[in-house]
């Protein structure tokens, strides 16, 4: 049984702080890894993916991996209140196109 | 124009009851999928289809039986439903098969089993 793991929170972060959000897989095969957001009532939608060792930034999301520790991190900056949000990590399993393994998802609160 | 739209967005029922959730996609993607996300968030993929192929059949009971009769229509049908399958059903898309697809996924349909 592969698996993401994920501290489900809530992380609480006051507005314009820093978020990190981990995330650990136990397929050593694993190719690519997404952060999707949920937000309460709604589907998840992508945020961020990434595919080899080191730092993926997008505006204010960076993305951490290191396979070697197989582990995944999502940072935001300047957190604002729209990012309350749940982040599901998901990880796709070696040797089956197309099928991630979704974390739980941590909820995150962003405080005034 | 929504990209991945299903129906029913709710669905009530009693035990016992067959239902039917349908999905399209009007993206123009060659894979669909079926997700399942259960009351602790817990999102777990039941069936892929590319090109109307079945190529993900996780290890779901045989009362859910997905069809696709062309590539932008994935439809979920479930038998003798269970309190157990209460749940929200999430119909999602990618572009193809393939690892480091996005999935585009629909508004999601909970059902409820009474």
């Amino acid at each position: 049984q592969k698996e993401v793991e994920q501290n489900s929170g809530p992380l609480s972060v006051p507005e314009g702080a820093i978020a990190s959000l981990n995330c650990t897989y136990s397929d050593r095969g694993s190719q690519s890894f997404f952060w999707y957001r949920q937000y309460s009532g709604k589907s998840p939608e992508l945020i961020m993916s990434i595919y080899s060792n080191g730092d993926k930034e997008d505006g204010r999301f960076t993305a951490q991996l290191n396979k070697a520790s197989q582990y995944v991190s999502l940072l935001i900056r300047d957190s604002q209140p729209s990012d309350s949000a749940t982040y599901l990590c998901a990880v796709n399993e070696a040797g089956t196109a197309s099928k991630l393994t979704f974390g739980t998802g941590t909820r995150l609160q962003v405080t005034l | 124009d929504t990209a991945v739209s299903q129906t029913p967005k709710y669905l009530v029922t009693q035990m016992g009851n067959d239902k039917s959730i349908k999905c399209e996609q009007n993206l123009g993607h060659d894979t669909m999928y079926w997700y399942k996300q259960d009351s602790k968030k817990f999102l777990k993929i039941m069936f892929s289809y590319n090109n109307k192929e079945l190529i993900i059949n996780e290890t779901v009971p045989n009362r859910f039986s997905p069809k696709s009769p062309d590539k932008a229509h994935l439809n979920l049908h479930i038998n003798s439903l269970e309190l157990g399958d209460s749940a929200v059903y999430f119909c999602a898309s990618s572009h193809r098969q393939g690892v480091g697809e996005k999935l585009f996924f629909g508004s999601g349909t909970q059902l409820s089993v009474l």
